[in-house]
């Protein structure tokens, strides 16, 4: 159980295009779903929290602007790259916990570049 | 903050046993966590443990915590090459977001 989706795993746009990445539990429901991104060589870093029904809470330097997220169901959240630069290409991974006593389970990442 | 730190580099030959640490600052965390992570993949869960626990096993996998050192390690018995990964340490104080170690590399050879 506690199986998360997400889709692509990896994605080519043109610089000045949106991206949208989708996250999705699959066998139970997630009221908080987590945003990460991935630098080389670095640990991931918290993007953001996306609640369901409700505005996402950023981490501090992340823009709102750029990283639209949506959580609209509870068991989908979405992380939309808009006007997407060259620097944004990262790997980024959402995660979801199916209850409090158990570890957070990670989609497999989608692998973004930006050219 | 909160900092969870770990070594980053680890070389062991298959068959022998791969022990990985980390140590935490933040004295409230409630779980703490070893996840996997291949190439190009996400992470994947390997196991946790609550604070509470001062050992947890599980097949090739042992885990201890020492509370008052905040010191956590992942032991891997019978390394073998597929357990060629990125490991990462993280802790959480329930549900709430993950801090993560920068990872440790774990290279097994032949």
């Amino acid at each position: 159980g506690a199986v998360v989706s997400q889709h692509p795993s990896w994605v080519i746009c043109k610089s000045g295009t949106s991206v949208k990445i989708e996250c999705r539990s699959l066998d139970f429901q997630a009221t908080t779903m987590f945003w990460y991104r991935q630098f080389p060589k670095q640990s991931l870093m918290l993007m953001a929290t996306s609640n369901e029904g409700s505005k996402a809470t950023y981490e501090q330097g992340v823009e709102k602007d750029k990283f639209l997220i949506n959580h609209a169901s509870l068991t989908l959240s979405t992380l939309t790259v808009t006007s997407a630069h060259p620097e944004d290409s990262s790997f980024y991974i959402c995660s979801a916990q199916l209850r409090q006593d158990y570890g957070y389970t990670f989609g497999s990442g989608t692998r973004l570049t930006v050219v | 903050g909160e900092d969870v730190e770990q070594s980053l580099f680890l070389s062991v030959r298959e068959g022998d046993s791969s022990v990985i640490n980390c140590t935490y600052t933040d004295s409230s965390s409630t779980y703490l966590y070893w996840y996997k992570q291949e190439p190009g993949a996400g992470l994947q869960l390997l196991t946790y443990i609550f604070s509470n626990m001062d050992m947890k096993q599980d097949q090739r996998l042992t885990v201890l915590l020492n509370k008052k050192d905040k010191h956590l390690s992942l032991r891997i018995a019978d390394t073998q090459t597929g357990d060629s990964a990125i490991y990462f340490c993280a802790e959480s104080k329930g549900y709430s977001t993950l801090t993560f170690g920068k990872g440790t590399m774990l290279l097994v050879s032949p």
